[in-house]
């Protein structure tokens, strides 16, 4: 069965900071790779996904995430973090047999001014 | 173009009650899926619908069921409601069908509190 890790609880940068967001998978197959974002009260915001090809996608927000297979890693970073990236934020790999997506835990970012 | 809609935002009903979602998803996306979302469970998936047929469930119990339309739109049914179903449920919909990878738009959810 398929799962995903995501190391950090809770991370907490200053604006402007750099931003890196783990995560690790298990999958047996060539994993659909994909990052959320929540905000309080709504629900998730598709950031970016990885399917093949180049292992460095660029998402929105300026988010990007790289692919490892190597490490079964698909790390979100971002260069400049801003206020209004305070929120939760979602890894999740697609079982592309069973048709569902398993979230993890998520990591809760807080920007300090 | 609108978003996925879920109705209602907010519900709080009595143990034992029975309960129904609604979620009309993103005009042509004919897969919906449906989660489950606690503190402390994080992200469970219910079950996704294509075309009106049921391609997946997640490990919930019966009182949980679902439905879709016609049109796509999809609604979710709990009866004999628990403290614990007290939960944000998620409805997300995709253009692409069951496990192609398209990635979800989610909706906004319904808080349902059972009293």
């Amino acid at each position: 069965a398929q799962s995903v890790t995501q190391p950090d609880i809770h991370i907490t940068v200053s604006e402007g900071a750099s931003l890196e967001l783990r995560c690790n998978y298990s999958y047996g197959a060539t994993p659909y790779l994909f990052w959320y974002v929540q905000s309080p009260g709504q629900g998730l915001q598709l950031l970016l996904k990885y399917f093949s090809g180049d292992t460095l996608v660029q998402g929105i927000k300026g988010f990007e995430a790289e692919f490892k297979r190597s490490q079964s890693s698909f790390n979100l970073r971002k260069p400049s973090v801003h206020w209004s990236d305070a929120a939760e934020y979602f890894c999740a790999v697609l079982n592309t047999n069973a048709g569902k997506s398993t979230f993890g835990d998520g990591t809760t970012l807080t920007v300090k001014p | 173009k609108a978003g996925v809609t879920q109705t209602p935002r907010y519900l709080i009903k009595t143990r034992g009650q029975q309960v129904t979602l609604s979620c009309s998803p993103i005009s042509g996306h004919r897969s919906v899926s449906w989660y489950q979302q606690t503190p402390g469970q994080g992200l469970q998936f219910l079950f996704e619908y294509f075309s009106e047929t049921q391609r997946n469930k997640g490990n919930f119990p019966g009182r949980f069921s679902g439905r879709q339309f016609s049109n796509s739109r999809s609604e979710m049914n709990v009866s004999t409601l628990e403290l614990g179903d007290s939960a944000l449920y998620l409805c997300a919909s995709s253009l692409a069908p069951p496990g192609q990878g398209d990635g979800y738009t989610f909706g906004s959810g319904t808080r349902l509190t059972v009293v």
